[in-house]
């Protein structure tokens, strides 16, 4: 089935960087673009960028220009989402997305990956 | 960017009631050349990933209750719930996807009264 698996849960240091994959199966990976959004603790959905599995091209969310880095590898169908420069504030479950209903990238995202917990704490 | 605004924060409905969340967005997401509305609702249960619900501010997606409905069209956008069950208990999100960034409303929590 169409699925999207993520990575288990990191604590790291502030500071540190973190990188988070997303492993997709049961369709075609270059058919759609893949989105990041994170969930601080008791918070609402906050979109962190997109890739275009097809040739790597990013838009990132400006808060977090420079710090984040979204690649993908096509050989195992996984996309990856590193993100430098570690703050508390980034504790956080960090979801990847198949953008299934749209156009040029943007769309609803009808697949979601499980989540990662990320905390961050010295 | 394209603020969403969603109202209440939070409702509380009998079972078997209506209930209606309001989502306004800072600008149109109206696309012209295809008459499509680019917004979409969400319902994430506790533990859970968002699941899609409504795309195109009224299209229902695969395996969603009839009882779940999108509306509206430019900026104000509605999804109603007509007869709330206890596994809709859950915060529902709207989101535009117009343009990057594809932003969030806060949220609205329903709760059973």
């Amino acid at each position: 089935q169409v699925q999207l698996v993520q990575s288990g849960a990191e604590v790291k240091m502030p500071g540190a960087s973190l990188k988070v994959s997303c492993k997709a199966s049961g369709y075609t990976f270059t058919g759609y673009y893949f989105h990041w959004v994170r969930q601080a603790p008791g918070q609402g959905l906050e979109w962190m960028g997109r890739i275009n599995p097809n040739n790597g091209v990013t838009n990132y969310a400006q808060k977090f220009q420079g710090r984040v880095t979204m690649t993908r590898d096509t050989s195992i169908s996984t996309v990856y989402m590193e993100l430098s420069r570690l703050r508390s504030d980034d504790t956080a479950v960090y979801f990847c997305a198949r953008a299934g209903i749209g156009v040029a990238g943007n769309g609803a995202f009808d697949i979601w990956g499980q989540g990662t917990m990320v905390i961050v704490s010295s | 960017d394209i603020v969403m605004t969603q109202s209440p924060d939070s409702l509380a409905v009998s079972l078997g009631e209506r209930a209606t969340i309001n989502c306004k967005s800072s600008q149109s997401v109206l696309y012209n050349s295809n008459n499509k509305n680019y917004l979409a609702w969400y319902q994430q249960k506790p533990g859970q990933p968002p699941k899609l619900l409504i795309y195109w501010a009224s299209t229902r997606a695969s395996g969603v209750p009839d009882r779940f409905s999108g509306s509206g069209s430019g900026t104000d956008f509605t999804l109603t719930i007509s007869s709330l069950q206890a596994e809709d208990v859950a915060v529902y999100y709207c989101q535009q996807y117009y343009s990057s960034p594809q932003m969030f409303g806060q949220g609205t929590k329903v709760e059973i009264k």
